[in-house]
């Protein structure tokens, strides 16, 4: 079983909030993913980070920002939710295995 | 084009049947190839890694085929726990941790 966690589980917002979502290993990881999924959609890498005060952009990062102060932990802001944030949050963790090992439960953020 | 294709099905096998399903990819310099499996509504979990010889976990085998950029997965014996949405693992050439995935494929295997 994979120790890497998501809080929320599920968010419910209104436009224009600032929200957080929230990533955590245990694993010791150095690399860590975020992914957007849409229902019957494939992946899309928004973030990733290879260490601590590394962060890079993937395909859909315009619109969020993340931090990697620490190993264990890759949050993922989005300054202002719109309705098109609507989706499901994946963060995903490896270590130098060359690929993305495991995948946290995920956030199923809606935004109203 | 997209870098991962694949037919999203759904397939709908009973059980103890034999399925197989194939995935494209459009960059030739890709060097590592996964299938993942994703149950409704959860996370996808690694199945297996694809190697230039072909490999087998148990009742499933994948293999690559580089001249035609493709691979496939080969599921025997049908269970009713193999229903779920195949996922089709490619890296992004030369970056080495980064992927593009495929939209899936679904699987029913029905009683």
């Amino acid at each position: 079983e994979a120790d890497i966690y998501q809080t929320p589980r599920y968010l419910v917002i209104g436009t224009g909030k600032k929200i957080t979502l929230e990533c955590s290993q245990t694993m010791g990881h150095d690399k860590m993913y975020w992914y957007q999924q849409d229902p019957g959609m494939e992946l899309h890498l928004i973030h990733y980070s290879y260490g601590v005060n590394s962060t890079e952009k993937g395909d859909l990062s315009s619109e969020s920002t993340v931090s990697r102060i620490r190993t264990e932990h890759f949050p993922l802001t989005l300054e202002s939710a719109r309705p098109s944030h609507t989706s499901q949050y994946l963060c995903a963790s490896s270590e130098g295995t060359g690929y993305v090992e495991y995948f946290g439960p995920g956030t199923r953020l809606t935004v109203l | 084009r997209k870098e991962v294709e694949q037919d999203p099905g759904p397939f709908n096998v009973p059980e103890g049947a034999t399925v197989a399903f194939n995935c494209t990819y459009s960059n030739s310099a890709s060097q590592s190839f996964f299938w993942y499996r994703q149950d409704c509504r959860k996370e996808p979990k690694l199945l297996m890694s694809v190697y230039s010889s072909g490999n087998e976990d148990g009742r499933f085998t994948a293999q690559l085929n580089r001249a035609s950029q493709y691979i496939s997965l080969l599921i025997r014996d049908s269970k009713l726990s193999d229903s779920a949405t195949y996922l089709c693992v490619v890296n992004r050439a030369n970056t080495g941790n980064q992927f593009y995935f495929g939209t899936g494929t679904s699987l029913t295997v029905i009683p």
